[in-house]
């Protein structure tokens, strides 16, 4: 079955620079990989989408970037805020619609 | 419009007790999901309907969950009895079709 790698477990960036966290997956049939933002006590919540038949797409300060070939694809968040702090959940899934979550990354943007 | 909501949002119970939880998906959203995550930890698919049908079920511990979605609306998951290890959050999450999956704020239980 799939399986999905995140790294890293933690990071820590000063407000204003950038993060990037990566994800790796196994089952090459994927074809949809969303990535979710879940603050304390709260429900993860999708912050951006991507499609294997895309190789990147940007909403503002959030871009995810996909490589179908090397199976990986990476959150990159610029001018981090400290309202960024929250842990991210990559994911994967194919046509089956199950989605096999990463391990998370706790972001922490200092002021 | 309203999102997924859930109840009760946290629960403490002694071992070997029932607990249950409920389940509101969003309006129109036919596809509806309960994911375990535990601390630090990404969710883990449980139990996915399709309206009132169970169509993956592969991953509920069936000797102790049950999970039923009447009338292809609320849902509502059951652990009897509880184990220490069941501590955990648990998520459910509706979608139209296989859209884009939007979780509730989860129930946090305790099991003492």
């Amino acid at each position: 079955g799939e399986n999905v790698e995140q790294h890293p477990s933690t990071l820590s960036v000063q407000e204003g620079d950038s993060a990037v966290i990566k994800c790796t997956y196994s089952d090459s049939a994927s074809n949809y990989f969303p990535w979710y933002k879940q603050e304390l006590g709260k429900g993860p919540q999708l912050i951006i989408d991507i499609r294997s038949n895309v190789g990147e797409k940007k909403d503002q300060r959030i871009a995810v970037t996909l490589n179908k070939t090397a199976k990986h694809f990476s959150l990159h968040i610029t001018e981090t805020q400290p309202e960024d702090s929250a842990v991210y959940f990559c994911a994967a899934t194919s046509d089956t619609d199950k989605l096999i979550f990463g391990t998370g990354t706790r972001l922490q943007v200092f002021p | 419009e309203a999102g997924v909501v859930q109840s009760p949002r946290y629960k403490i119970i002694e071992k070997k007790q029932p607990v249950a939880f409920w389940c509101n998906p969003i309006s129109g959203h036919n596809t509806l999901y309960w994911y375990l995550q535990n601390l630090g930890q990404g969710p883990e698919l449980l139990i996915r309907y399709e309206n009132e049908e169970a169509v993956d079920d592969s991953q509920l511990p069936k000797d102790r969950f049950s999970a039923e979605r009447l009338k292809g609306v609320d849902s509502t998951l059951k652990i009897q009895p509880a184990e220490l290890g069941d501590s955990a959050v648990y998520l459910c999450a509706s979608s139209f079709g296989t859209d884009t999956q939007y979780f509730g704020p989860g129930t946090r239980l305790t099991v003492l």
